[in-house]
């Protein structure tokens, strides 16, 4: 069965800090993304990454990096965390575009930051 | 730019009336629409992708279709269990990003 795990379900940190979100999939997905979902603006997407070490800005990435070392490993980075990034972050991994390229979805990081 | 808008933005129904959302889009060059479901505090799971015009596809209590301009998702007699917000989506030919819309909140009555 598809899975893809975030490591944490919520998140409290203070402004200012370096915040880690992590995302393991188990499916050999060769692309993976991070995205932010917030009440009345839906999903947006922040980074993603079609392979090991490439990654691709998306629609909001201010504020952000990320880290694909691994194939199965995706990591979003806040670097310095700030009051207007709590959100509902997403993470979803799919396979190559001339396959189905349905994204499947971890279970979300609920981060606030005080 | 991709765009895709869903109506109604949030429906009530009671356990049995049959409704439709809405998902219209503009893309140059669609490669698939997708529908997901997504239920308080967690992740979307997906359940259709539709590619060509006159496409059908069901399960359960839904059945999701696609024309040139717009998709919808019918709910035949729905249960409450059935109430969540479902999200649609597109893709654009030769990419592999998705274009979210703000999803339909649907809420059934028992």
């Amino acid at each position: 069965d598809v899975k893809v795990t975030q490591s944490s379900r919520y998140l409290v940190k203070r402004t200012g800090e370096k915040v880690f979100l992590e995302c393991v999939q188990d499916m050999d997905h060769e692309n993976m993304f991070w995205y932010r979902q917030d009440p009345g603006l839906g999903l947006r997407l922040i980074y993603f990454s079609y392979d090991v070490k490439m990654k691709e800005k998306g629609d909001i990435p201010e504020g952000y990096s990320v880290s694909r070392e691994k194939k199965e490993r995706f990591s979003l980075i806040l670097e310095s965390a700030s009051t207007n990034q709590t959100s509902m972050y997403l993470c979803a991994s799919s396979s190559d575009p001339q396959a189905k390229n349905i994204q499947y979805f971890g279970a979300g990081t609920r981060l606030s930051v005080l | 730019e991709d765009q895709v808008t869903q109506s109604p933005e949030a429906l009530r129904l009671q356990e049995g009336e049959s409704s439709s959302l809405n998902c219209s889009y503009t893309v140059s060059g669609l490669r698939g629409l997708f529908w997901y479901r997504q239920d308080p505090g967690k992740g979307p799971e997906f359940l259709f992708t539709l590619y060509s015009a006159g496409e059908e596809k069901e399960k359960e209590r839904l059945k999701a279709t696609l024309t040139k301009k717009e998709s919808f998702l019918h709910i035949t007699a729905p249960k409450p269990e059935d109430s969540a917000t479902y999200l649609c989506a597109v893709q654009k030919s030769g990419n592999n990003r998705l274009a979210f819309g703000k999803g339909n909140q649907v809420v059934v009555i028992p």
